[in-house]
């Protein structure tokens, strides 16, 4: 199966500051990934689909200068919270599709990132 | 447009007991069908999945079968082990071609010996 990391796994900032969260596809290349978050007990909402060459898509109701998403390679995308506050406390995933008929449709996900604003 | 819409939890069943979680969803096209398991502190791992009408999807002693007619993908396991304890989601890809999913809220199964 492919491999997906994400770095790190667990970050504490103080509000105001901003993180940056790493997904990387380990023995893939990914054009697209996802970056979902997750709200304690509930589901994953997709967040924004970063683009390899291009810009972000994002979903609506997100705000594309809090979250700054850039595809710096074809397996490498970057998500920074920006000027983060407690609200933006969270679990965030990112995941990326492999390219391949028989596996279309399927992504493969990250560990998460917890992300705790003091 | 796409959702999906999962059985609510938490779900708790002694070990060996038989396990339903219900799914249903709205698409437009013919999604592909999903269901991803959490095991506490780990990632979204793919279950099983089926791509088109009266497809099954099996892995691990888990069976969801596709149903058009339902709109459903129910999973269903005969004898649950404490191993199985996690939240699962079921997702539907999007348009045809497309990669993003819609995932519903999770259910938390926790088996107990």
């Amino acid at each position: 199966g492919a491999v997906v990391s994400q770095h790190p796994s667990r970050v504490i900032c103080k509000s105001g500051t901003s993180v940056k969260i790493e997904c990387r596809s380990l023995d893939f290349q990914a054009t697209t990934m996802f970056w979902y978050r997750q709200f304690p007990k509930q589901s994953l909402m997709l967040m924004a689909t970063s683009n390899e060459g291009s810009k972000a898509t994002y979903e609506q109701g997100v705000e594309k200068d809090k979250f700054l998403i850039n595809h710096a390679s074809l397996t490498l995308s970057t998500l920074t919270v920006t000027s983060a506050h407690p609200e933006d406390s969270s679990f965030y995933i990112c995941s990326a599709p492999k390219a391949g008929l028989a596996e279309r449709n399927e992504q493969f996900f990250g560990p998460g990132t917890r992300l705790t604003v003091l | 447009g796409d959702s999906v819409t999962q059985m609510e939890g938490p779900v708790t069943l002694s070990e060996e007991a038989f396990l339903t979680i219900n799914c249903t969803y709205t698409a437009t096209g013919y999604p592909s069908l999903f269901w991803y398991v959490q095991y506490p502190g780990e990632g979204l791992q793919l279950l099983l999945k089926a791509t088109k009408a009266d497809d099954k999807g099996s892995n691990k002693g888990f069976e969801a079968t596709y149903r058009k007619e339902t709109t459903s993908f129910h999973l269903e396991k005969g004898s649950v082990q404490v191993s199985d304890s996690a939240v699962y989601f079921c997702a539907l890809s999007g348009r045809t071609g497309a990669n993003n999913l819609f995932f519903g809220t999770g259910t938390r199964l926790t088996v107990i010996p």
